[in-house]
């Protein structure tokens, strides 16, 4: 059984700080790895979709990455901005299923 | 391009009251996922519908359905509702079923059972 989990649980830094967030799977039998973002009370904003043949996406300050035979995954945020205070989930799509498997999240605050 | 839409946004229900929620998925969607959020379970898969027909189902009861129309757009019904039905409804959309597809998420139905 798929699982997935996301540490820290919780993260405060200040604002300019680089930081990662990181994402283990169990199975290594998957399609792709999306992270995506929840502000509060909101619907999810999805922002990296890594399929399982490559190592990395970038889009903007966000580059995540992929090691799929350690099942690992980390996002990495260039000079963070207060903005991107928000709950950051990862999920897995496993191999044969049509759904996501998530993790619990990193909840990530910047102060100015 | 529009987003994934969702309605109502929020819901307030009481015991034993059943509720249908409502999405629209991004136009050329064809594939609708639906998602149940809480505090406590996190993120967890309800159902997915391709072309009119459930493909998959989560591990949740009977008293979960839902349907698809030609139109792509997608319902889900809960009856029968219970105490810790209350959490955030969420629905997404991909292109179709390519399970290398990126899912667009919806702004989420917020549900209340009281």
């Amino acid at each position: 059984k798929q699982e997935v989990t996301q540490i820290p649980a919780a993260l405060s830094v200040p604002e300019g700080e680089n930081l990662v967030l990181n994402c283990s799977f169990t199975d290594s039998a998957i399609y792709n790895l999306q992270w995506f973002r929840q502000d509060p009370g909101k619907g999810l904003t999805s922002l990296l979709l890594i399929q399982s043949s490559q190592r990395e996406q970038t889009s903007g300050r966000l580059n995540a990455s992929l090691d799929k035979s350690s099942g690992r995954s980390t996002l990495y945020i260039a000079a963070s901005q207060p903005g991107d205070s928000a709950t950051y989930l990862c999920a897995v799509r496993p191999k044969n299923t049509d759904k996501l498997i998530f993790g619990t999240g990193t909840r990530l605050q910047v102060f100015p | 391009k529009a987003g994934v839409t969702q309605t109502p946004r929020y819901l307030i229900k009481t015991r034993g009251q059943q509720v249908t929620l409502s999405c629209s998925p991004i136009s050329g969607h064809r594939s609708v996922s639906w998602y149940q959020q809480t505090p406590g379970q996190g993120l967890q898969f309800l159902f997915e519908y391709f072309s009119e027909t459930q493909r998959n189902k989560g591990n949740f009861p009977g008293r979960f359905s839902g349907r698809q129309f030609s139109n792509s757009r997608s319902e889900m019904n809960v009856s029968t509702l219970e105490l810790g039905d209350s959490a955030l409804y969420l629905c997404a959309s991909s292109r179709n079923r390519d399970f290398g597809n990126e899912q667009f998420f919806g702004p989420g139905t917020r549900l209340t059972v009281l």
